[in-house]
């Protein structure tokens, strides 16, 4: 079955302490997006990546980092996390760089930084 | 101005009529249009994608696209509750990184529809 895949789903965790949320999809697709949802801001690009190891910003990058090793994997890592940064996260994948097929999303990662 | 503008909502509409969502973008350049449904607590799912001016039909859904006007809508004919959702229209423009060009997609802030019984 085609799909996206996040882990963890659900993540409460402290201030300043490490977090990685992986996102995996077996569809062979190149072009891969994080993305954050928060209430009445619709979602927002994090990072996105054309290829392995091709990455650059989306439209809110501060305080994230990306990395692409294999075409399959696109971690999201919050090195510091900070409260500002609880919300809804979407990690995406799709075929080719101009959206011309559809967008694969995950089934999204809850993540609340106390 | 923001890029992408979704009309506020919430949308509460009774079963069976038509419900209409309207969404403005700012980028005279966007050439794709998509509009996404998405149930509570549920990742965003593709209903529909336009590309030219004018409709664009699929069961109950119709899309509508006015580039000169910037607007793009989706009607929903005879709605039903399981259609009870927040819409997500999306607009690619184009990005361009280390000179290679990429689709920008650009989200609005989305729309709750409800339809009662």
């Amino acid at each position: 079955e085609a799909q996206v895949t996040q882990n963890p789903r659900y993540l409460i965790t402290v201030t300043g302490k490490k977090l990685t949320v992986t996102c995996s999809q077996n569809m062979n697709h190149e072009y891969m997006s994080w993305y954050r949802q928060d209430p009445g801001l619709g979602l927002r690009q994090i990072y996105y990546s054309m290829n392995v190891e091709v990455t650059d910003k989306g439209d809110v990058p501060e305080g994230y980092k990306v990395s692409r090793k294999e075409k399959r994997n696109f971690p999201l890592i919050l090195e510091s996390p900070s409260p500002n940064q609880t919300s809804l996260y979407f990690c995406a994948s799709s075929p080719d760089r101009t959206y011309s097929d559809t967008q694969y999303f995950g089934p999204g990662t809850r993540l609340t930084v106390l | 101005q923001k890029e992408v503008e979704q009309n506020s909502g919430p949308l509460s509409v009774p079963e069976g009529a038509i419900a209409s969502l309207n969404c403005t973008y700012s980028d005279r350049g966007s050439q794709s249009f998509f509009w996404y449904r998405q149930y509570s607590g549920k990742s965003p799912e593709l209903i529909m994608f336009i590309y030219s001016n004018g409709d664009k039909e699929d069961g109950r859904f119709t899309a509508q696209l006015n580039k000169a006007s910037q607007y793009v809508s989706l009607l929903i004919r005879d709605s039903q509750p399981s259609d009870s959702a927040t819409y997500l229209c999306a607009v690619t423009g184009i990005g361009w990184a280390g000179g290679t060009s990429y689709g920008k997609l650009t989200f609005g802030q989305g729309t709750i529809l409800t339809v009662h019984p």
